[in-house]
């Protein structure tokens, strides 16, 4: 079946460094999603990625899908303590529901 | 005020019994999901419905049961026959669209969860 992975399963930096997260697909993703889960909280909808090699910005977040449209990358530049969080993809193969990767706990030092 | 909807927030259930975790939402989705959460770990898709009575397996449905006899009601029922049911669940909904002739799941909104604990 369709299988998500997602690196690094945990990453710790100092506030003001950037951080990124990766994600890579066994199959062609028809769209990827990328939520955030704050400790103690639930998922979150950050945005969606359609089209192959797209980007998309949300402030200092930036969001690449691969050309392949089998790979996907989240990008935070200059990090604050509110980023500090979980954050996952989910990928969708042409099907009704959404495959998660294992996610990527982000911790930061002030 | 629009939303999704969980509970009970914590749930003690011995062992051998059966429980049941409430999900309602009143955004008119037509897709609703469960999901469980182990610590440190990702989403792990439990049962999901597109429509009113029915649904499909999703990758651990073993030990679980759901029903789905209104749009806004998706209960899951955890039974003793699930061996390892402590964790956090999240019921999520979303709207079904058919952008290039097939189905597809747009974004997903989540509960705010229930942590089952089996003493």
């Amino acid at each position: 079946g369709q299988q998500v992975m997602q690196i690094p399963q945990y990453q710790h930096v100092q506030e003001g460094e950037d951080f990124t997260t990766y994600c890579n697909s066994s199959t062609t993703l028809s769209n990827i999603q990328w939520y955030k889960q704050r400790p103690g909280g639930h998922p979150v909808f950050l945005i969606q990625l359609v089209k192959s090699g797209e980007v998309k910005k949300q402030k200092r977040l930036t969001f690449q899908f691969g050309e392949a449209k089998k790979n996907s990358s989240l990008h935070i530049t200059a990090t604050q303590t509110t980023d500090v969080g979980t954050y996952f993809c989910a990928g969708i193969q042409g099907a009704q529901k959404l495959v998660f990767g294992q996610g990527t706990r982000l911790t930061i030092n002030p | 005020d629009g939303g999704i909807t969980q509970s009970p927030k914590y749930l003690f259930r011995k062992e051998g019994q059966n429980v049941t975790l409430s999900c309602e939402q009143n955004l008119n989705h037509d897709a609703m999901y469960w999901y469980r959460q182990d610590p440190g770990q990702g989403l792990r898709l439990i049962y999901y419905s597109q429509i009113v009575n029915d649904f499909q397996k999703g990758d651990i449905a073993e030990g679980y049961s759901v029903s789905r006899e209104k749009k806004e009601s998706f209960p899951l029922t955890v039974t003793s026959a699930q061996k390892n049911p402590t964790a956090f669940y999240l019921c999520a909904s979303s709207i079904l669209y058919s952008p290039q002739g097939f189905t597809s799941t747009d974004t997903q909104y989540f509960g705010p969860g229930t942590r089952l604990t089996v003493l």
